[in-house]
């Protein structure tokens, strides 16, 4: 696609439930990030995928978080028995090549709000 | 700690009237460093990066940001703001191979 995109743009949901946030980067992009924009927060990284690597989890703030990116392109990111804390903007970005001069593109972000 | 700081929360300014927007950062090698503005409802938009050589840095939308090693900072400026560059700027520090850090944003309001 022309963007990376990413669904739903929104999603409220009950504190206790699963969720799942996808992510389509740009086509023939290596790289791809995932962080957590919190209000006041500035954006907090989760996590990074880079080809066939083992992901940089280092990001992830409990292990009600996971993440997978399938045959190197789409990535879902899921959360656990949502907490109310975990009400954020989360964005993906993805990159050429996945080093940190490389311009990352961002998606729009999915709203997650836990009620 | 490795951490970037963006001391002004949020920041009004006339339209036509000049902007620095502040960034430090701690980082003991040399960083890479950004600026990007997410505007409402948009995804983050790259303005400008430095990696090397020349510490004043030209972006896009008329934006300018120099590297000042002794005081590790990288503030962006622009000489006349317009009211459609009312958004939120963050700037970014890369630290290792692939990680970029964020600062916590500043928020830019334009009075007509």
């Amino acid at each position: 696609g022309a963007g990376v995109s990413q669904s739903p743009s929104n999603k409220v949901t009950e504190k206790g439930k699963d969720v799942e946030l996808r992510c389509d980067p740009i086509s023939g992009h290596t790289a791809l990030y995932w962080y957590r924009q919190s209000l006041g927060q500035g954006l907090e990284f989760l996590i990074y995928f880079q080809g066939n690597s083992a992901p940089d989890k280092s990001g992830l703030p409990s292990d009600r978080f996971s993440a997978e990116r399938t045959g190197g392109s789409v990535s879902t990111l899921t959360i656990q028995r949502t907490q109310q804390e975990d009400s954020a903007v989360y964005l993906c970005a993805s990159s050429y090549a996945g080093t940190v001069n490389t311009e990352a593109f961002f998606g729009q972000g999915t709203r997650l709000t836990v009620v | 700690a490795q951490s970037v700081t963006q001391p002004d929360i949020h920041i009004t300014v006339s339209e036509g009237a000049s902007l620095e927007l502040r960034c430090n950062y701690s980082y003991g090698a040399t960083p890479y460093l950004f600026w990007y503005v997410q505007s409402p409802g948009q995804g983050l938009q790259l303005l400008l990066k430095y990696f090397s050589g020349d510490t004043l840095v030209q972006g896009i939308k008329g934006f300018e940001a120099e590297f000042k090693r002794s005081q590790s900072s990288f503030n962006l400026r622009k000489p006349s703001v317009h009211w459609s560059d009312a958004a939120e700027y963050f700037c970014a520090v890369g630290m290792g191979a692939q990680k970029l850090v964020f600062g916590q944003g500043t928020r830019l309001t334009i009075n007509p």
